[in-house]
């Protein structure tokens, strides 16, 4: 099955500096990928996603990139905010026999300093 | 916006208890999902139901059983609870394969004692 591995499982950053969140997967089947910020003591929210057939993608201060070849991705978040804290984590999923269920990285505690 | 409502936010149980989990969507929602949060390994995937009456075994299903009788509710149970079972427990919703991703309830915090 799937296996996502997430990096780095900590990042604290200063107020305005850019994060960079890395992900791997290793089912080159998998086409959809997406990201979830989970605030302390609530439930995780998707934030972005990218499907295979696109290299990259953005929404304000927040981007994916996708590289289908070397099966990574990385979320990368400019201008960092004190509310931006939070946990990350990335996704992957195929489709087939696997129904599209997302299997999940161990998660990126970001902690952006005032 | 899709509601998924899990109906216990903390709950204690003894060692060796039958324990109900219960997941409900108010979206017509077709796939629905539980997962277990524990630090440092993410979330793992349970059990899923892409329809009613239908599952499937995901990544850590021993020690536990689903049922969904109704398209709206997805519920997870403990057969009989153990301590490594103490965990953060996610359901989630997404209308139908290749749509976007999962709407997560609020989690329940299981404490088996």
């Amino acid at each position: 099955g799937e296996n996502v591995e997430q990096h780095p499982s900590t990042l604290s950053v200063q107020e305005g500096d850019s994060a960079v969140i890395k992900c791997t997967y290793s089912d080159s089947a998998s086409n959809y990928f997406p990201w979830y910020k989970q605030e302390l003591g609530k439930r995780p929210q998707l934030i972005i996603d990218i499907r295979s057939n696109v290299g990259e993608k953005k929404d304000q201060r927040i981007a994916v990139t996708l590289n289908k070849t070397a099966k990574h991705f990385s979320l990368h978040i400019t201008e960092t905010q004190p509310e931006d804290s939070a946990v990350y984590f990335c996704a992957a999923s195929a489709g087939g026999t696997s129904y599209g269920k997302l299997t999940f990285g161990q998660g990126t505690i970001l902690t952006v300093h005032p | 916006d899709v509601k998924v409502t899990q109906s216990s936010r903390y709950l204690v149980k003894r060692t060796g208890e039958k324990v109900f989990l219960e997941c409900v969507q108010d979206m017509d929602h077709e796939n629905m999902f539980w997962y277990r949060q524990d630090p440092g390994l993410g979330l793992r995937l349970i059990y899923f139901s892409y329809d009613v009456k239908m599952k499937e075994k995901g990544d850590i299903p021993e020690g536990y059983s689903v049922s969904r009788e109704k398209k709206e509710r997805f519920s997870l149970i403990l057969e009989s609870a153990s301590t490594n079972q103490t965990s953060m427990y996610l359901c989630a919703s997404r209308l139908g394969q290749g749509t976007r991703g999962y709407t997560f309830g609020s989690g329940t915090r299981l404490t088996v004692v």
